[in-house]
This record gives C-alpha cells, structure tokens and sequence, in this order.
C-alpha cells in the first residue's frame, strides 16, 4: 500500500532547474514528507524533510502544497551528478519505505 | 562520504554458506538499520537497533540475524545461504531512534553462486 505516488522518469537540462512531483493523498497530519536520492548503486542520501511548511537547504527546496496532497523537490541548478533515482516518503514514526521512485536523468 | 563504514565492499559465497557483513555508524549515532536491495524487491527494511537493543523488525528472513555490540557496530549474519539472497545490503544510522534523517554507508555486494 503506497503511500507516494511519483513519475517512473523524467529528463531535465543541465543547468535548469529540476522539479519532481509527490502525491501523498492519505498523508496524516503526524506524517512528514522526506526526499532520499540514490545514484546508481550507491547509499541512499538523504536530501531533505518537512511537514507542512516549504524547506530549503543547500541541496534542494521542498514545496507542500497548503493541504498537505503532494510536493515537488526543486533541484535549483541541475548538474549530471544529481541523475539518480529521487525517492519521496511519508512516514511518521515508522520505518521509511522506499517505493519506486523516480529516475531524474540530467541532459547535457 | 556519509561517515558510514561496511565491510566488506563485495562478497561472493557459495549456497548454503554463511556470511557476515560489518557496519560501523557515523560517530554519535546510536540507532543502526539494515536494508536489502535487490532487483525485484527495492529497498527492503531489514531490522534496526538502538544502543544494543533490536528496535523494529521488517523483512527479515529467519535465516538472518544481527545484533549491535557496545561499540555501537553492528553486524548483519546471513546463513544457509540461497541464489535469492543476492543483492546489495546498506547499512544506515541515525542519532536518534525515530527513523530521522538516516546516513546511508556504501553497501555491501553479496553474490551467491
């Protein structure tokens, strides 16, 4: 029982920005959103969290919409080292439970 | 670098062999956590430990086991060892027990022929 919904790909230019969207329809008021990146094969990393206002740090810029539904991470200045797999997670004192995710690949 | 050491970075063993994988958590940390990656399945929660104490069980086999040591290591046991055992297994720590922001290490390849 997913608790995300994400695209399965996209393709952004290098240098844009890169926007990737999160459905979480069911997320409870407890629940945060979390974005986890994989670049091939390595360790997951965690990039950033939040639970209903916009966060930003030096990796990315998390926008929750005002009913909680989804989000979008903004990757500002896209670079071909961030073509990974982009994971978003609900979770509130649970175990992350990674999905599918979505492969972002970097264009030159 | 995440500050998460594993050992060993590749393994290849034969089935019905037993294993062990290593994880040492970033400084600090005292919950540790073990992932399965294998093709078909994702990223599979395995177990986690706090401060020597199993936390929170998920898909973990019967034929796995670990445990935590004063140190704050942790080690990943795997037995009687099957072709579906291959896949890439991470260990991750965090500083508190909630499943926070969690620090990944570089996996560990597990190959059995």
């Amino acid at each position: 029982d997913a608790k995300t919904t994400q695209p399965p790909s996209m393709d952004c230019a290098e240098g844009r920005a890169a926007n990737l969207p999160c459905n979480h329809s069911t997320i409870s008021g407890n629940e945060y959103v979390y974005w986890y990146r994989q670049i091939h094969s390595q360790g997951p990393q965690y990039i950033i969290h939040g639970l209903k206002n916009n966060e930003t740090n030096e990796m990315a810029s998390l926008i929750i919409t005002e009913d909680r539904k989804s989000s979008t991470l903004i990757l500002p200045h896209a670079t071909l080292r961030d073509t990974a797999v982009y994971y978003c997670i609900v979770k509130g004192n649970e175990k992350l439970t990674f999905g599918t995710g979505t492969r972002l690949t970097i264009i030159p | 670098d995440s500050g998460v050491t594993q050992t060993p970075k590749h393994l290849i063993t034969a089935t019905g062999q037993r294993v062990t994988l290593r994880c040492s958590p970033r400084s600090g940390d005292l919950s540790v956590y073990w992932y399965q990656q294998s093709l078909d399945q994702g990223l599979q929660f395995l177990i986690q430990y706090y401060n020597g104490e199993e936390r929170a069980k998920g898909n973990i086999l019967e034929r796995f086991s670990a445990q935590q040591f004063p140190d704050l290591h942790s080690e990943l046991n795997l037995s009687s060892l099957e072709l579906g055992d291959s896949a890439l297994y991470f260990c991750a720590s965090s500083v508190d027990i909630a499943y926070n922001e969690q620090f990944f290490g570089p996996g560990t390849r597990l190959t059995v022929l």
